[in-house]
């Protein structure tokens, strides 16, 4: 069974330009989270969803980031405009329940703004 | 809110000695808990987890009990490898309200072991 895939691995863009991050989750898994870890702190929670639907967007640093998951398969977080504080590595995971249900992860984006 | 504090790293050790992680936490209700690890150049894998108090998690040597009355959630291995220099993070899901199902993570402990 395929893993949680993400697209692409390493990102540099400059200031103001778009960048557009994939997940593919495992198949079969309703549950899908994205997280952000910035400068070797603490991974912090982005957003869930559920199939399709958006169940907790409380992490969502601001508008400038918009995440989507049509037909409730693969993921897109883009960043329109990127700032220099939007660095770091961008997990995403998922799990076939919520709750306790384990969450596996994939490899990561490392965004790097310049 | 939920919280997660973990010992600060990096942690130096030599093969074969005794590891501890200190990892304590807040929050409401009955959290799961769960230590991941990212080894280089790959992304995290979960180690091990409890569901309950007093429950203890283990995988690969590891080990780490949930201990309510002192809300901590150590993880320790008896011998350590070369093999496991890693960042650790431990990591709580909330359980009811805006917190369930999330993840809320330490800020890692990078581990180093050397021959």
């Amino acid at each position: 069974e395929a893993g949680v895939t993400q697209f692409p691995s390493h990102s540099v863009i400059e200031k103001g330009q778009t960048v557009t991050l994939r997940c593919d989750p495992i198949s079969g898994h309703d549950n899908l989270y994205w997280y952000r870890r910035v400068m070797g702190k603490e991974i912090k929670f982005l957003l869930h969803f559920v199939k399709e639907s958006k169940q907790d967007e409380s992490g969502m640093p601001n508008n400038r980031f918009l995440a989507e998951r049509t037909g409730g398969t693969y993921s897109t977080l883009k960043v329109q405009p990127a700032e220099l504080e939007d660095s770091g590595v961008y997990f995403c995971a998922s799990s076939p329940r919520q709750g306790r249900e384990t969450q596996y992860f994939g490899p990561g984006t490392r965004l790097l703004v310049l | 809110g939920n919280s997660v504090t973990q010992m600060e790293g990096p942690v130096t050790l030599s093969e074969e000695a005794f590891l501890t992680i200190n990892c304590t936490y807040t929050a409401t209700g009955y959290p799961s808990l769960f230590w991941y690890v990212q080894y280089p150049g790959e992304g995290l894998q979960l180690l091990l987890k409890a569901t309950k108090a007093d429950d203890k998690g283990s995988n690969k040597g590891f080990e780490a009990t949930y201990r309510k009355e002192t809300t901590s959630f150590h993880l320790e291995k008896g011998s350590v490898q070369v093999s496991d220099s890693a960042v650790y993070f431990c990591a709580l899901s909330g359980t009811g309200g805006t917190s369930y199902g999330k993840l809320t993570f330490g800020q890692g402990t990078i581990l180093t072991v050397h021959p």
